[in-house]
């Protein structure tokens, strides 16, 4: 079991602020790191994989930042809007598998 | 294209009883995965399946067993029900490769009285 852990665990955000939370993870063996975003009622749906250090991904309004030498990656959404309210998981691969944070939930207040 | 398929959506079991989730996909991905979702416990790996032929257990084991029939299908078996089973599982597919993301089913929602 690797422990990936993701703070804050639930943040609120005014609408068309920005705003940034943290995953972590170990920072030996390291192969990707997943990001998933996961709306109310719905699945998880893939966001970015990362697999390099220095990796920077960007979709939309949604970006992440990867370093592997120190086990961290942030999450970063520009002008939030309330279609953007969901829990955003982090996820370590190790070998075949998966391990999963418990999440950040995001709540974008109009 | 379905995707990922899991079937029922819904179940209501009495403790003791048995049941068998069943997950598909048509995306021709080598590795399956089964998940439970608790609350504040993020995704838990149950049991998973890199290829067609093998399965090996994941985070949280015990009362479940598993079967990946041939590379489309991926059962999820619980033998004798229990309350600490009430869950929601999820289905999950991967090409292979720790660069490829998962692919999620709807999930079944589980209860067990």
């Amino acid at each position: 079991i690797l422990n990936v852990e993701q703070s804050p665990q639930s943040l609120h955000v005014q609408e068309g602020d920005s705003t940034n939370f943290t995953c972590s993870f170990p920072s030996s063996n390291f192969y990707a790191l997943h990001w998933y975003r996961w709306e109310t009622a719905k699945s998880p749906e893939a966001l970015f994989v990362m697999t390099l250090n220095g990796d920077e991904k960007k979709k939309g309004r949604i970006s992440a930042t990867l370093n592997t030498k120190e086990g961290y990656s942030y999450l970063y959404i520009k002008g939030s809007q309330p279609e953007d309210s969901a829990t955003y998981l982090c996820a370590f691969m190790d070998d075949y598998k998966l391990s999963f944070g418990a999440g950040t939930t995001v709540t974008v207040r109009a | 294209n379905a995707g990922v398929t899991q079937t029922p959506k819904f179940q209501v079991l009495k403790t003791g009883q048995s049941m068998t989730l069943q997950c598909a996909q048509d995306m021709n991905h080598n590795s399956m995965y089964w998940y439970r979702q608790d609350p504040g416990m993020g995704l838990r790996l149950i049991y998973y399946s890199a290829s067609e032929g093998t399965t090996d257990k994941g985070e949280v084991p015990n009362g479940y067993n598993v079967s990946r029939l041939n590379k489309r299908e991926f059962s999820l078996r619980l033998e004798s029900a229990a309350p600490s089973q009430t869950s929601v599982y999820f289905c999950a597919t991967q090409r292979g490769g720790s660069r490829n993301e998962q692919f999620f089913g709807p999930g079944t929602r589980l209860t067990v009285l």
